[in-house]
């Protein structure tokens, strides 16, 4: 079974871009949580999505949004770039939501540096 | 306020040694609480959760709910133990289990 895929690997934005970044998770799982990872601040929860749905969302501004399709696949965007956005993006997935005992497995994640 | 501490950055043994990494946190509800760990050049990967009470490459934790904590120890530290190991403790949402919340991690280095 393939594991998470996300793409691009790399990406390097300027100051006032935005960009979009998607994960594709394990095929059958159905939700797919965002999380950013830096030097300073550690691996730190964005958003997750179950069916389509928002379903919990971190401390981060409005400049940081997501989506999932149909197909569970899910997209992250962050818009209006700042130095400070500079960091790895995981996306993880698991089977279902809300549920403790789930694994959630994770992507290799996207390296984003913005100049 | 959730959170979960990790009070080494880095811990450096010798391969044979024993090694314990710490991990504590701050939870009102009932816990539950993971060890991902993460090989250089590879992804983050869960190594066990306390529900599962299991041990994975001789790796144990015990959940310590009055000093609220969840260390990790190995008695033989072997080289290819050495990575980036990260406590986690999953989160509330909505009465049900929700996001994941990690410690900043500590390195594992075993020397040779």
């Amino acid at each position: 079974k393939a594991g998470v895929t996300q793409t691009p690997r790399y990406l390097i934005k300027t100051r006032g871009q935005q960009v979009t970044l998607s994960c594709s998770p394990i095929s059958g799982h159905r939700s797919v949580s965002w999380y950013q990872q830096t030097p300073g601040q550690g691996l730190q929860f964005l958003f997750e999505y179950f069916s389509e749905t928002q379903r919990n969302k971190g401390n981060f501004p409005g400049r940081f949004s997501g989506r999932q399709f149909s197909n569970s696949r899910s997209e992250m965007n962050v818009s209006t770039l700042e130095l400070g956005d500079s960091a790895l993006y995981l996306c993880a997935s698991s089977l279902i939501a809300g549920v403790g005992t789930d694994t959630q497995y994770f992507g290799p994640g996207t390296r984003l540096t913005v100049l | 306020a959730q959170r979960v501490t990790q009070p080494e950055k880095l811990l450096s043994v010798f391969k044979g040694a024993p090694v314990e990494l710490k991990c504590n946190y701050s939870y009102s509800g009932s816990p539950e609480l993971f060890w991902y760990v993460q090989y250089s050049r590879q992804r983050l990967q869960l190594l066990l959760r306390h529900i599962s009470r299991e041990s994975i490459k001789g790796f144990t934790a015990d959940l310590n709910k009055g000093e609220t904590s969840f260390h990790l120890k190995k008695p033989f530290a072997q080289e290819e133990d050495s990575a980036m190991y990260y406590c986690a403790l999953r989160a509330e949402y909505g009465g049900s289990q929700g996001n994941l919340i990690f410690g900043k991690g500590t390195k594992l280095s075993v020397k040779p």
